[in-house]
């Protein structure tokens, strides 16, 4: 058991850039999930995944984001056109489905941040 | 929708010395978790203590305890023997059995273990 492992750890980009975060979940884990994290605060859900299926979006996710999970294995999220407002930490977690009680497996989580 | 407050930013606690850090949340779910969740600096993640609502017995792990009260909407976690190491943010979770596991996260409370 290697953890949900997050690449890369920190990102800077410019204003108007796209960037793509990679996570690989625990290798039994069919459910993925993606959290956006602001500075004091908690973490936000943005989305998750069971398998390969997204199954259900936030709000807060708008069009410029977009996650993937192709083979039901890692998952990719790309933001689109990036604005400073999406400087944050983002979050991976995984989990096993099947177990009504089964927590979060969190990553290092991808730190952004937008100049 | 549901929401999980933490009224508690920042703590402190003498080395040694017991600390409650409160939570509540709400929610019209008759069944669900709760969660302790620890991040200590620029560290990932981890989970702390986890309740099933159905269970009026609260839930003990070693020097962590909740002490779970379900009508009034409550989940506090008291850390026994404080120690250097539980120095770390400490985010209060529901997670909903419907529809996708979704975590819900307070907003976090600082604590300090004081040497």
């Amino acid at each position: 058991d290697t953890g949900v492992s997050q690449d890369p750890r920190h990102k800077i980009t410019k204003r108007g850039q796209n960037v793509t975060f990679r996570c690989d979940p625990i290798s039994e884990h069919n459910r993925l999930y993606w959290y956006r994290q602001t500075l004091g605060q908690g973490p936000e859900f943005l989305t998750y995944f069971q398998n390969e299926a997204q199954l259900e979006k936030s709000r807060l996710l708008s069009d410029r984001f977009s996650a993937e999970r192709p083979k039901g294995s890692f998952s990719t999220l790309e933001i689109q056109r990036t604005e400073q407002g999406d400087s944050a930490m983002y979050l991976c977690a995984s989990s096993v489905g099947t177990a009504y009680n089964s927590p979060l497996h969190f990553g290092n989580g991808t730190r952004l941040t937008v100049t | 929708a549901q929401t999980v407050t933490q009224s508690q930013p920042e703590m402190s606690v003498q080395e040694a010395e017991t600390v409650t850090l409160s939570c509540t949340y709400d929610t019209s779910e008759s069944n669900y978790y709760l969660f302790w969740y620890k991040q200590p600096p620029s560290r990932q993640m981890i989970l702390v203590i986890r309740q099933e609502a159905y269970k009026q017995q609260n839930a003990t792990e070693n020097r962590f305890s909740v002490n779970f009260q379900k009508a009034a909407k409550s989940f506090s976690l008291k850390i026994s023997d404080s120690q250097l190491g539980d120095t770390a943010m400490y985010f209060c979770a529901f997670m909903k059995l419907r529809a996708g596991n979704q975590f819900y996260f307070g907003t976090g409370t600082s604590l300090t273990v004081i040497p």
